[in-house]
């Protein structure tokens, strides 16, 4: 089934330990984006995508790096997790680069940091 | 700043009506659109409004008025499965998307 695929579904991790969160997508879109979601807030953009081998930094990029090494792939990495860095992270995609489409988005990860 | 303010909570009867607002305050605007997200689940679109008016789709409709900011996300013959959080997104003058905190939606039987 085409898609996002995300991995893992669920982490609990140390403060001061490194994560990396896994996106992929079979739909060959062009732009990703990773979000994070947080109880009482909208959806915050941490970075983005618009093609293959460029990134941008969201409304809330300290703590996290990306890379986008090819379209399929869109990793998010915490280099140090601190514990306000707990929510749920949607990785989405979408064909156009002009944030004029739909967003497909995976089934977000869970991440607690204690 | 950019904000998108929509109501926290809303309860409805299932067979019923509910009307979902949205108003927003951005520099710029390319387009609004609504997401409706289940409990446990990733958001899935719904909507895509960038002209003023109505677009119906089915058992939803959605309205757009840009000279007042304002938005709703109507739902007739609710059903049990609408039980969800509502949200609320704008493109601003940069393409970005700016994101409400979302409606829940609560349909009693």
């Amino acid at each position: 089934i085409a898609g996002i695929t995300q991995a893992p579904t669920s982490q609990i991790l140390a403060a001061g330990r490194r994560m990396t969160l896994r996106c992929t997508q079979d739909m060959r879109h062009n732009a990703m984006y990773w979000y994070r979601q947080d109880l009482g807030l909208g959806l915050r953009l941490i970075h983005y995508s618009n093609t293959a081998g460029t990134t941008g930094k969201g409304e809330v990029p300290d703590g996290y790096s990306v890379s986008r090494a090819n379209t399929d792939d869109f990793p998010l990495t915490l280099a140090s997790a601190v514990p306000s860095q707990t929510s749920v992270y949607f990785c989405a995609s979408m064909s156009g680069t002009g944030n004029t489409g739909e967003l497909f988005f995976g089934e977000g990860s869970r991440l607690t940091v204690l | 700043g950019q904000n998108i303010d929509q109501p926290t909570e809303m309860t409805a009867t299932e067979g019923a009506i509910v009307q979902i607002n949205c108003t927003y305050q951005t520099s710029g605007f390319n387009g609004l659109f609504w997401y409706q997200q289940h409990a446990g689940e990733a958001p899935t679109f719904l909507s895509y409004n960038v002209l003023d008016g109505l677009e119906e789709k089915g058992r939803f409709s959605s309205f757009l008025s840009r000279s007042k900011g304002y938005s709703y996300l109507l739902l007739k013959e609710l059903q049990m499965k609408d039980s969800a959080s509502y949200l609320c997104a704008v493109a601003d003058s940069n393409y970005q998307l700016i994101w409400g905190a979302g409606t829940k939606l609560i349909i009693k039987p």
